[in-house]
């Protein structure tokens, strides 16, 4: 149980375009969900919280024009990397808390989506 | 502001030999703490996780971490590894909502 889907796994996309990154809570309601960034060999570095029917809360220095979330329902959370130039070229992480909003219970994550701008 | 340190970078065990991953942590009150595994091109899996209660945390995959909130740290041990352990090690700590993760151990396993 506590699935949550990402999807997709992988894209390449040309410069100057858009790419959409959905997760997905399979069986359970997220009414929170976090979004995380992780440049190779480095560690996890949340970019924002979503938070259903409401304005996504984003960490300091993370471009809210760039990194546009959306919060639709309580299973959808989207990130959209708008314009993406190379240096956006990451490996992206979704994640839900499993006991509510709060952190005590941890989290499930999303398989990830692997980034990558030519 | 909370923050976690895992000293290792990587760890290179023979298969069959015991194993202990280290954390510290900083974190203004009592810290929820976690160990997350990650394989290659995956996400992560929680191993195991400690908000309270007894200190000696078992977790999935015969893996287990204790706390000490005298040395502020978290380490996870395995008394014998497998080559399917082989990835990479996430410590955490968290409070409300926000969770800081550590870069990462690289466990390397041989046989």
């Amino acid at each position: 149980g506590a699935v949550v889907s990402q999807h997709p796994s992988r894209v390449i996309c040309k410069s100057g375009t858009s790419v959409k990154i959905e997760c997905r809570s399979l069986d359970f309601q997220a009414t929170t969900m976090f979004w995380y960034r992780q440049f190779p060999k480095q560690s996890l570095m949340l970019m924002a919280t979503s938070n259903e029917g409401s304005k996504a809360t984003y960490e300091q220095g993370v471009e809210k024009d760039k990194f546009l979330i959306n919060h639709a329902s309580l299973t959808l959370s989207t990130l959209t990397v708008t314009s993406a130039h190379p240096e956006d070229s990451s490996f992206y992480i979704c994640s839900a808390p499993l006991g509510g909003s709060r952190a005590n219970y941890g989290y499930t994550f999303g398989s990830g989506t692997r980034l990558t701008v030519v | 502001a909370q923050s976690v340190t895992q000293p290792d970078i990587h760890i290179t065990v023979s298969e069959g030999a015991s194993l202990e991953l280290r954390c510290n942590y900083s974190y203004g009150a009592t810290p929820y703490l976690f160990w997350y595994v990650q394989s290659p091109g995956q996400g992560l899996q929680l191993l195991l996780k400690y908000f309270s209660g007894d200190t000696l945390v078992q977790g999935i995959k015969g893996f287990e971490a204790e706390f000490k909130r005298s040395q502020s740290s978290f380490n996870l041990r395995k008394p014998s590894v497998h080559w399917s352990d082989a990835a990479e090690y996430f410590c955490a700590v968290g409070g409300y909502q926000k969770v800081t993760f550590g870069t990462g151990t690289k466990l390397q396993v041989i046989p």
